[in-house]
């Protein structure tokens, strides 16, 4: 079955940008019929949806955080990857990796364990 | 954005008994060409990700004990647990795919009388 892991540093320092990747196993990206998205939860706090990617590159931003975001997807490794600009405290959070079958009907089904970053100096 | 809002924020209920959480979209999250509506709910414990339990407000996802329902159309939503289990206990989101960007309600967390 399909799992996704993410990994990254789990402390950026403000200003600077943070980027994650998520790992895809027991399934392809590229075989079509899901996107791929980011979702984040700050501490104790509801969920935050960040984007998501298609297998062939086109992307959606949540409009809070488009001129921040960034994700591509590298096919071939079968996964796909997140950056955020100019972190700040407020970017403190547990972050997630979802596939996302938003276009099936099927909505987020499978979720990453999460991986919890710190914007602190 | 298509705002989404639970009811209660909490709530408490004996094992065995019902949990009713309710949900509320800004608008109507039904797609009239196919008739479906597109909101979700989850399941969230501590420490874990969110679990998907209900797809197209009424859909069970594979694996989810059919003690879980829901149900409603249009801009108002219902999730039902018919008879509380200790595992039950956890916070449970609403969220909205019918148009972009997607969205969660605040959260219920629901806890043992």
């Amino acid at each position: 079955q399909v799992q996704l892991q993410e990994s990254g540093p789990g402390l950026v320092k403000p200003s600077q940008t943070l980027s994650l990747t998520c790992n895809v196993s027991g399934g392809s990206i590229s075989s079509g019929g899901y996107y791929w998205s980011w979702i984040r939860q700050h501490p104790g706090k509801g969920l935050e949806w960040i984007g998501y990617i298609y297998h062939s590159g086109s992307t959606y931003y949540n409009p809070s955080l488009r001129s921040r975001v960034t994700m591509t997807v590298d096919t071939t490794e079968n996964q796909f990857s997140l950056k955020l600009t100019s972190a700040t405290a407020a970017d403190t959070a547990v972050y997630y990796c979802v596939r996302d079958g938003s276009a099936a009907g099927t909505a987020f089904d499978i979720w990453g364990q999460g991986t919890m970053v710190t914007v602190s100096s | 954005d298509i705002v989404m809002t639970q009811s209660p924020d909490s709530l408490a209920v004996s094992l065995g008994e019902r949990a009713t959480i309710n949900c509320r979209s800004s608008q109507s999250v039904l797609y009239s060409s196919n008739n479906k509506n597109y909101l979700a709910w989850y399941q969230q414990k501590p420490g874990q990700p969110p679990k998907l339990l209900i797809y197209w407000a009424s859909s069970r996802e594979s694996g989810v004990p059919d003690r879980f329902s829901g149900s409603g159309s249009g801009t108002d939503f219902t999730l039902t647990i018919s008879s509380l289990q200790a595992e039950d206990v956890a916070v449970y989101y609403c969220q909205q795919y019918y148009r972009g960007p997607w969205t969660f309600g605040q959260g219920t967390r629901v806890d043992f009388k």
